[in-house]
C-alpha cells in the first residue's frame, strides 16, 4: 500500500530556532493535513491544504507556523521560532479528494525543542 | 463546534476475550463519517474501522466492530478475540461530510492493554 513519508523521524532543536518538517504525501493525492499530538494527549488538527493554499487552520496555528508544497511532491510545516511547548509529534497527513474520506498518516516527526 | 469524548483513559482485558471500547460525540450535523484509529507504542496512527452516518448497518472489519447509535451520538468499538498485538491507544475521530477540507476532530484516547 502507498504509504505518506516524514522526514525526519526525530529532530531536537533549540528554543527560538527555525525547524522544517518534510512530508511526502502519496502521488495522487490532493488534500494535505498536519496534526500534532503532544505527548500524552490527543491529536490535535493543525492545518489542511489544497490546490496551493490553506484550506482550514486551528487556533493552533498562529503566524509562527506556515506551510509549503514547494514543489509538487513534499508538503513542509515551518516553524519559525520555536517554543518549549511546540515540542509534540506532528504527523503529516493525505488523502486522494472530496468524496474519499480515508486519510493516510506518516509516521510522525518527533520534535523536542530544548 | 464538534467534540469527540472518550471517558475511559484506560482499560484492560485479557487475551482472547472481548473489549468495548465508548466514544461519544456532539455535532449538529446530519451527515458525517466516524472513525476509530489505533496507535500502537511506534506511534503509527492506524485506521482500523469507519463509519458513514447516513448508514444504519454497523461497520465490521474482521475482529473490530462498532455499535453506532445515531441518536445517542454514540460510537463505541469493539474487539473481539483480543490479541497481544491490540495493544495500543485507540481514538475515536468525527469528520464532517460537509466540509471539503476532511478535517478530523479526535477524542483524548483510551489506552487498551491487552494481557497474557
Amino acid at each position: 500500500e502507498p504509504e505518506v513519508t516524514q522526514t525526519p523521524s526525530h529532530q531536537v532543536t533549540q528554543m527560538g530556532q527555525e525547524v522544517i518538517l518534510r512530508c511526502v504525501p502519496i502521488s495522487n493525492h490532493l488534500y494535505f493535513y498536519w496534526y500534532r499530538q503532544i505527548l500524552g494527549q490527543k491529536v490535535e488538527f493543525l492545518v489542511s491544504f489544497y490546490n496551493n493554499e490553506i484550506s482550514e487552520k486551528s487556533e493552533i496555528f498562529d503566524d509562527q507556523f506556515s506551510v509549503e508544497r514547494p514543489d509538487g511532491s513534499n508538503f513542509t510545516l515551518k516553524i519559525r521560532s520555536t517554543k518549549l511547548e511546540d515540542s509534540a509529534m506532528y504527523f503529516c497527513a493525505s488523502r486522494t479528494g472530496t468524496g474519499n474520506e480515508k486519510l493516510f498518516f506518516g509516521s510522525g516527526t518527533q520534535l523536542s525543542v530544548l | 463546534a464538534q467534540t469527540v469524548t472518550q471517558s475511559q483513559p484506560e482499560m484492560s482485558v485479557q487475551e482472547a476475550e472481548t473489549v468495548t471500547l465508548s466514544c461519544t460525540y456532539d455535532t449538529s450535523e446530519s451527515n458525517y463519517y466516524l472513525f476509530w484509529y489505533k496507535q500502537p507504542p511506534s506511534r503509527q496512527m492506524i485506521l482500523v474501522i469507519r463509519q458513514e452516518a447516513y448508514k444504519q448497518q454497523n461497520a465490521t472489519e474482521n475482529r473490530f466492530s462498532v455499535n453506532f447509535q445515531k441518536a445517542a451520538k454514540s460510537f463505541s468499538l469493539k474487539i473481539s478475540d483480543s490479541q497481544l498485538g491490540d495493544t495500543a491507544m485507540y481514538f475515536c475521530a468525527f469528520m464532517k461530510v460537509s466540509s471539503n477540507t476532511g478535517k478530523l476532530i479526535f477524542g483524548q484516547g483510551t489506552t487498551l492493554q491487552v494481557k497474557p
